[in-house]
């Protein structure tokens, strides 16, 4: 069936280093792809999408590129803060739903 | 303010008791949604409305119930058939499916004593 992989499952980096979160997917119809944050005991928020069309997008310090070809999307933040630390969730959209990857625990040590 | 509220926030429950969680959204948007999530693990899908007085199942629908009365409500009854309820359970919406952008509400965290 459809699927989200996501990598790596936890992540720690210095304040103001860059970090990258990279996910793939197997269902060649999707064509919509969110990443959410979420931060302890809350819902996810949406950060950043982007859509088949396109292969990259910004937003100040957050970016994600799309590679339709190898399947496989990823978020980017620079300039990384200590209130960037939260787990972070991929998802794509295929065939009628999302699906989501299995999440990415960032740490951001000040 | 617009968005979607959820609760309560925390919610104990007995074995064999069904429970009943809320959502409720004033963003006018048509479709809503239920997930579970586990610690570790990605949300799952649980059941979907487009549209009042229609819903569908999601992949982990069984031991779960929900009704679409009104645009703005959708919720979510865990019923004692579901064999581990104990969950974070999160409800969004977004404008129509063919949109997909989804937000979410706060969520809720059921314990099963």
């Amino acid at each position: 069936g459809e699927n989200v992989e996501q990598h790596p499952s936890t992540l720690s980096v210095q304040e103001g280093d860059s970090a990258v979160i990279k996910c793939t997917y197997s269902d060649s119809a999707s064509n919509y792809f969110p990443w959410y944050k979420q931060e302890l005991g809350k819902g996810p928020q949406l950060i950043i999408d982007i859509r088949s069309n396109v292969g990259e997008k910004k937003d100040q310090r957050i970016a994600v590129t799309l590679n339709k070809t190898a399947k496989h999307f990823s978020l980017h933040i620079t300039e990384t803060q200590p209130e960037d630390s939260a787990v972070y969730f991929c998802a794509a959209r295929g065939r009628g739903k999302l699906i989501f990857g299995q999440g990415t625990e960032l740490s951001v040590k000040p | 303010d617009g968005g979607i509220t959820q609760s309560p926030k925390y919610l104990f429950r007995k074995e064999g008791q069904n429970v009943t969680l809320s959502c409720e959204q004033n963003l006018n948007h048509d479709a809503m949604y239920w997930y579970r999530q586990d610690p570790g693990q990605g949300l799952r899908l649980i059941y979907y409305s487009q549209i009042v007085n229609d819903f569908q199942k999601g992949d982990i629908a069984e031991g779960y119930s929900v009704s679409r009365e009104k645009k703005e409500s959708f919720p979510l009854t865990v019923t004692s058939a579901q064999k581990n309820p104990t969950a974070f359970y999160l409800c969004a919406s977004s404008p129509s499916v063919p949109t997909d952008t989804q937000y979410f509400g706060p969520g809720t965290r059921l314990t099963v004593l």
